[in-house]
């Protein structure tokens, strides 16, 4: 059973710090990995689709890599604002109609 | 503005009552699906549709139906509500190109 896990679950930083988010996953066996942010009281917004076949995609300040073999990926988000404050959550589609959702990290950047 | 709209934002609904949240797309993808987010538990499908006129039951279906009569909209129905459905309930669509795509969510209280 595909099983995804986020380190850390909650992380606390001032403003212009450069962040690691983790994301590890029990199977390889996977179409894509999508991260997600959400902001309190609010949907799911897409930040960065990477498939299986890619090794990582980058929009803006985030950058996200795969490592299919070793069931990891990570969100790099560069020089951090007030403003990236939100949960972020990755999700793993193992099959056709599911999408498996880590329990997210929490991330507050004080200024 | 392209993407989903989910309705209501929030209700609260007397336990045994019958309630359908709406979902509607403007994107024309096929594959639709509802989610359920409770704190500790995460987001978890209920039943998603790969197509109009096909459904397919997820991983918490008991006490809830969909109907995909036409590729836009894809309504999440309970037929009689008990307390255990209180939840933020989040329609989604998905391509193999772009992923998942979130509407804003209902926030539901049964009573």
């Amino acid at each position: 059973k595909q099983e995804v896990t986020q380190i850390p679950a909650a992380l606390s930083v001032p403003e212009g710090e450069n962040l690691v988010l983790n994301c590890s996953f029990t199977d390889s066996a996977i179409y894509n990995l999508q991260w997600f942010r959400q902001d309190p009281g609010k949907g799911l917004t897409s930040l960065l689709l990477i498939q299986s076949s890619q090794r990582e995609q980058t929009s803006g300040r985030l950058n996200a890599s795969l490592d299919k073999s070793s069931g990891r990926s990570t969100l790099y988000i560069a020089a951090s604002q007030p403003g990236d404050s939100a949960t972020y959550l990755c999700a793993v589609r193992p099959g056709r109609d599911k999408l498996i959702f880590g329990t997210g990290t929490r991330l507050q950047v004080f200024p | 503005i392209a993407g989903i709209t989910q309705a209501p934002t929030s209700q609260i609904l007397a336990a045994g009552r019958r309630m359908t949240l709406r979902c509607t797309q403007d994107m024309r993808h096929n594959a639709m699906y509802w989610y359920r987010q409770d704190l500790g538990l995460g987001l978890r499908l209920i039943h998603y549709s790969n197509t109009a006129g096909t459904t397919g039951k997820g991983e918490v279906p008991d006490g809830y139906s969909v109907s995909r009569a036409n590729t836009d909209d894809f309504p999440l129905t309970l037929a009689s509500a008990v307390p255990s459905q209180t939840s933020v309930y989040f329609c989604a669509s998905r391509t193999d190109r772009d992923g998942y795509t979130f509407g804003s969510g209902t926030r539901l209280t049964v009573v």
